[in-house]
């Protein structure tokens, strides 16, 4: 199994642009999870989806912020407009349920 | 000083040695309990996990104990080696919960 993968790994936009993250989940996952991890605040739970729905996105700091899981294989965070306080390393990871969690690599995104 | 980011406690050991990475954690209704490594630029890994009907578990060259009387888990790792050169977390979650609730990290510096 490849592992959860990530694109991007590295990101540099202008504020205010639109940022598309997105992440493919281990095959047979039934749920995932979106992080941010900065040195301010270490490692923070965005969003979470079981079975594709979105279950907690009380983590999701604005309405900037958004998240979208279309089917079992592919979801994607969105950052519109982005600022540069958005700067962070986004992970994604995914498991069978809360606990195990297996993570990607992340995306690097770096708001100028 | 002001601070500018969370205080991550760091562990320095000699190669060779054996290495305790210690963590308190909150909420005594927690009944499943994970230690991740994050290497550089990776994602957290999982590495040894432990449900709270049992006090200790041995993996390879790690183990985990668990105090729930005074909420206290620890990582033991023998024989250190470079390769464990990372940030480790405890992350906690209790069963039915959607959210594993993750410690600051430490960083350990393996000295060659």
């Amino acid at each position: 199994d490849a592992g959860v993968i990530q694109s991007p790994r590295h990101e540099v936009t202008e504020m205010g642009q639109e940022v598309t993250l997105r992440c493919k989940p281990i095959s047979g996952h039934n749920s995932l999870f979106w992080y941010r991890q900065t040195m301010m605040r270490g490692l923070e739970l965005l969003i979470y989806f079981n079975n594709n729905v979105p279950i907690d996105d009380s983590g999701m700091p604005e309405d900037r912020f958004s998240a979208k899981m279309p089917n079992a294989s592919f979801s994607t965070l969105k950052i519109q407009p982005s600022e540069p306080r958005d700067s962070a390393v986004y992970f994604c990871a995914s498991s069978l349920w809360a606990g195990k969690l297996f993570f990607g690599s992340g995306t690097q995104l770096s708001v100028l | 000083g002001e601070s500018v980011g969370l205080h991550l406690p760091t562990l320095s050991v000699q190669e060779g040695d054996n290495s305790i990475i210690n963590c308190a954690y909150s909420n005594s209704a927690s009944d499943y309990f994970i230690w991740y490594k994050q290497e550089s630029g990776k994602g957290p890994q999982f590495i040894i996990d432990i449900r709270s009907n049992m006090d200790k578990r041995q993996g390879q060259r790690v183990t985990v104990l668990l105090n729930k009387t005074v909420k206290h888990l620890s990582l033991q790792i023998a024989a250190t080696q470079p390769g464990d050169s990372a940030v480790y977390f405890c992350a906690e979650i209790q069963t039915g919960a959607n959210n594993l609730f993750f410690g600051t990290g430490t960083r350990l510096t393996v000295i060659p």
